[in-house]
């Protein structure tokens, strides 16, 4: 069973530009989560996804991060403009009933 | 407010020892407590889980002991071995929707 894939693995771009994420979920994953990792600390949650309906977005700084989920499937994650305090490993995970799967996440500098 | 609590930070343990990671929660709606170990430069990994049904579930040398009267569970790691270095965040699912609330994560280093 193939895992979560994220792509682009690492990134790097200036404040104020903008960056998207890809992620595709486990097949048949119903919830997608996007996690944003501060080095050293635990992931925090971003936005879940129920196939393509939003269920927390609480958490996403909407003036500038978005996120969508086309289909029920792949979802892309935007930063839009990019500031310093947004670099960080974004870390997608699928869920159908139980544990979460993540991917390798995104690493984000912004320079 | 943060609704699992994990102690210690940072965990040093010899080579053959025991390993010990403590989880506290606050919210009686969790069905569900998984274990993740997360490397350098990697996602985090599904370690061990358990439902609140249940005390104690071992697998090889890692075990999670669960006390639901005091809200708390912890991880156990036995015949500790360097190769267990890693960072451990301990998780809860709340009945509703499939949402997780992680622990600030435990950096574990077993010396040689």
């Amino acid at each position: 069973e193939a895992g979560v894939a994220q792509s682009p693995r690492y990134k790097i771009i200036e404040k104020r530009q903008s960056v998207a994420f890809w992620c595709n979920p486990i097949s048949g994953h119903a919830t997608l989560y996007w996690y944003q990792q501060i080095l050293g600390q635990g992931p925090k949650l971003l936005i879940q996804f129920q196939n393509n309906g939003v269920v927390d977005d609480s958490q996403l700084p909407k003036d500038r991060f978005s996120a969508e989920r086309l289909k029920g499937v792949d979802s892309t994650l935007k930063i839009q403009p990019a500031k310093l305090e947004d670099s960080a490993v974004y870390l997608c995970a699928s869920s159908l009933q139980g544990p979460i799967y993540f991917g390798e996440g995104s690493w984000l500098t912004v320079v | 407010q943060q609704q699992v609590k994990q102690s210690p930070q940072s965990l040093i343990v010899q080579k053959g020892g025991i390993s010990i990671i403590n989880c506290a929660y606050e919210n009686t709606a969790f069905d569900y407590f998984p274990w993740y170990q997360q490397f350098p430069g990697k996602g985090p990994a599904l370690l061990i889980a358990i439902r609140p049904d249940v005390s104690e579930k071992k697998e090889g040398r890692f075990t999670i002991s669960f006390n639901k009267s005091a809200k708390q569970f912890s991880l156990h790691i036995m015949d500790s071995q360097p190769g267990d270095s890693a960072t451990y965040f301990c998780a809860a699912k709340g009945y509703n929707f499939n949402k997780f609330y992680f622990g600030s994560g435990t950096k574990l280093n077993v010396k040689p």
